[in-house]
């Protein structure tokens, strides 16, 4: 059964940089099949696709963060990773890590359980 | 940039049908997934590829998508459904999600 956990400061200072990280168990983070992403939650709102990434390192962002997002992949601990830049407080959010099945039709199948994120001084 | 819409909210009574739409330009031409997420939990996918149940979901759960619209049918709906629905899409390698339909089981 793959899991994934999502690790990191719950609170981030304004201007810094939001840095987490997901750990992927009961499966390769190498398979084929598979993209691997972040999605973020504000409070009480929608869902925002922030980006994913291919076990090779290959990336999509969302098109509104790109300029601040960089994610990369470490395949010898089986994790992914998520930076953001220069936070706000529109940045406050609960951050999801995914995995997409890509045969499925790039579905997000399986979901982590989250994590808050705090932007404050 | 590519949107979907979702009504914010439906209510259904238990045991009767609740549909939740989706719509967005040439939706049909597009594969559609929906997530339920309740308070405090991750979101779950309970359709992909328009029509497909994921193992583990319950048959009252259908989807379809034609033309511009996609909707996620509850047949039989129950207290246990009550939850806020999004649909997804993917828009030149983007992933687009709805603003979600929050269903209430009256």
């Amino acid at each position: 059964q793959v899991q994934l956990q999502e690790s990191g400061p719950g609170l981030v200072q304004p201007s810094q940089t939001l840095s987490l990280i997901c750990t992927v168990s009961g499966g390769s983070i190498s398979s084929g099949s598979y993209y691997w992403s972040w999605i973020r939650q504000p409070a009480g709102k929608g869902l925002e696709w922030i980006g994913r990434i291919y076990s090779s390192g290959s990336t999509n962002y969302n098109p509104s963060l790109k300029s601040r997002v960089t994610m990369s992949v470490d395949t010898s601990k089986n994790q992914f990773s998520l930076k953001l830049t220069s936070v706000t407080a529109a940045d406050a959010a609960i951050y999801y890590c995914a995995r997409i099945l890509i045969p499925s039709g790039h579905a997000f199948d399986i979901w982590g359980q989250g994590t808050m994120v705090t932007v404050s001084s | 940039s590519y949107e979907l819409t979702q009504p914010p909210s439906v209510s259904v009574s238990p045991g009767q049908t609740a549909s939740i739409s989706c719509s967005g330009d040439k939706l049909g031409d597009k594969y559609v997934c929906w997530y339920q997420q309740k308070p405090g939990q991750s979101p779950v996918m309970v359709i992909y590829q328009d029509t497909k149940r994921p193992s583990g979901i319950p048959e009252r759960f259908s989807g379809s998508n034609s033309g511009n619209t996609a909707t996620l049918t509850i047949s039989g709906t129950q207290a246990m459904d009550e939850a806020d629905y999004y649909c997804q899409a993917w828009d030149s390698s983007t992933a687009i999600f709805g603003g979600g339909t929050k269903l209430t089981v009256l």
